[in-house]
């Protein structure tokens, strides 16, 4: 079965520094997405990137980065000189084909709560 | 841009009685499911939903459960005897084109079960 691990439950940092969330996945796909979430206080689920086994390039976006290894099956998320409107929960996310019509369903993690203190 | 919208917000209903949350997933989608997170714990798989039918769907979904696309825009999660454990965050979420297209979640319908 598939699964993401994100070990981390709370990070608490001060506004500005770095911080790196990290994320480990299994599965036995050879093609597969990863990608992460981000749920502020309100609730929603907010898109931040998505990325295909076949794209180890990692990604910079601003001031957030994504590292994607698949020899640690790995897509760990940093945050740069981190600010407190990031303060949420963070997931990570894998999908997986399972669905009699490819359906391809997503399997989260439990999440990293980021507090980032003024 | 287009979005997935969830209604209503928030429903607050009594243990044994029946929910419907309605979902308006991107109109040219063709895939949808729905997810559900308890209260400081993960998002979970539901069921998936294509071409009028089930896909797949998990253990959590049993036969209190029951999913519709009564129309061509909505899309229904019904609970036929609500328990307080179903109280939780529903999110629905549609993909279209390209079965590795990703998906795009509503803002969620927070069920409290009393």
């Amino acid at each position: 079965a598939q699964k993401v691990t994100q070990a981390q439950t709370e990070i608490s940092v001060v506004e500005k520094e770095d911080v790196t969330l990290d994320c480990v996945y299994e599965t036995r796909d050879t093609t597969y997405y990863l990608f992460w979430y981000k749920q502020p206080p309100s609730g929603e689920l907010v898109f931040l990137i998505r990325r295909n086994s076949f794209d180890e390039q990692n990604e910079i976006s601003g001031r957030y980065s994504w590292n994607f290894q698949k020899s640690t099956s790995s897509f760990n998320f940093t945050i740069t000189a981190s600010q407190v409107v990031d303060s949420a929960v963070y997931f990570c996310a894998l999908s997986e084909a399972g669905g009699l019509s490819g359906t391809y369903k997503y399997i989260f993690g439990t999440g990293t709560r980021l507090k980032v203190l003024a | 841009e287009p979005e997935v919208t969830q209604t209503p917000s928030h429903q607050v209903t009594q243990m044994g009685q029946e929910v419907i949350l309605r979902c308006v997933p991107i109109s040219n989608h063709l895939y949808f499911y729905w997810y559900r997170q308890i209260l400081g714990q993960k998002v979970e798989f539901l069921v998936s939903f294509y071409n009028n039918e089930i896909s797949e769907k998990s253990e959590i979904f049993d036969d209190q459960f029951s999913v519709e696309r009564p129309d061509g825009s909505n899309f229904t999660l019904k609970i036929r005897s609500t328990k307080l454990e179903d109280s939780a965050m529903y999110f629905c979420a549609s993909n279209g084109k390209g079965l590795r297209d990703t998906q795009y979640f509503g803002p969620g319908t927070r069920l409290t079960v009393l």
